[in-house]
């Protein structure tokens, strides 16, 4: 059972773009992260959102945490070929003091940006 | 900043071969994970262990094991490789504070494919 579910799986747009990736579940997260992968590395961390409705800003990537922290979307500014990479959002769940920091991990959205 | 290391980046094994996985941090982090990546599966959770000695199944365990003997160092073991078990390996570790926002800090992986 998937418990987090991105859109889109793959996104290919053109330099100077806007474009939305969003992450859907149907259970409450105490957090939720973002991370992106490029090939042959491992995910890097982007940020993390704990409250409802939070917004968080890094540069041109603005990142929002559902009110009811059940889903969270990153959207991107005028994208550029250095943001192409797989998109990760991962969340932990809130069940009591034995979660011990697991991630869910969602399948990751594929972005490429053309020059 | 921390460093998570896996020992290889790329290794082919044969079918029925016992194969380590090595991953070691450098910032005295209690837990640690490891996790498997396939195209459209997202990141799977094979185990975790929230301390020295200590480990907890994910989602995924059959046909591996693990080993923390060191704070530092967490192995992955496939008792008996298969080729079904190719994949992308990456191993994380995370710092326990109080809270909820602290991220994973990734190892670079380590593709194995089983012949």
């Amino acid at each position: 059972t998937q418990l987090l579910e991105q859109s889109p799986q793959f996104l290919s747009i053109q330099e100077g773009e806007n474009l939305t990736v969003y992450c859907n579940s149907s259970s409450v997260f105490s957090s939720l992260q973002w991370y992106r992968q490029e090939p042959g590395e491992g995910p890097v961390l982007l940020v993390t959102v704990v409250t409802g409705g939070e917004v968080k800003k890094l540069k041109r990537l603005t990142f929002q945490f559902g009110d009811a922290r059940k889903d969270s979307s990153l959207h991107i500014t005028a994208a550029q070929p250095g943001d192409t990479g797989l998109y990760l959002c991962a969340g932990k769940i809130n069940a009591g003091g034995t979660s011990y920091g697991k991630l869910t991990f969602g399948q990751g959205t594929i972005l490429t940006v053309h020059p | 900043d921390v460093k998570v290391t896996q020992s290889s980046r790329y290794l082919v094994k044969r079918t029925g071969e016992k194969v380590f996985l090595e991953c070691v941090q450098d910032m005295d982090h209690e837990n640690m994970f490891w996790y498997r990546q396939d195209p459209g599966l997202g990141l799977r959770l094979i185990y975790f262990s929230y301390d020295v000695k200590m480990k907890e199944k994910g989602d995924i365990p059959e046909g591996y094991s693990v080993s923390r003997e060191k704070k530092e160092r967490f192995s992955l073991i496939l008792e008996s490789a298969s080729t079904n078990q190719t994949s992308m390996y990456l191993c994380a570790s995370r710092l326990v504070k109080t809270g909820t926002g602290d991220g994973y800090t990734f190892g670079s992986g380590t593709r194995l494919t089983v012949v």
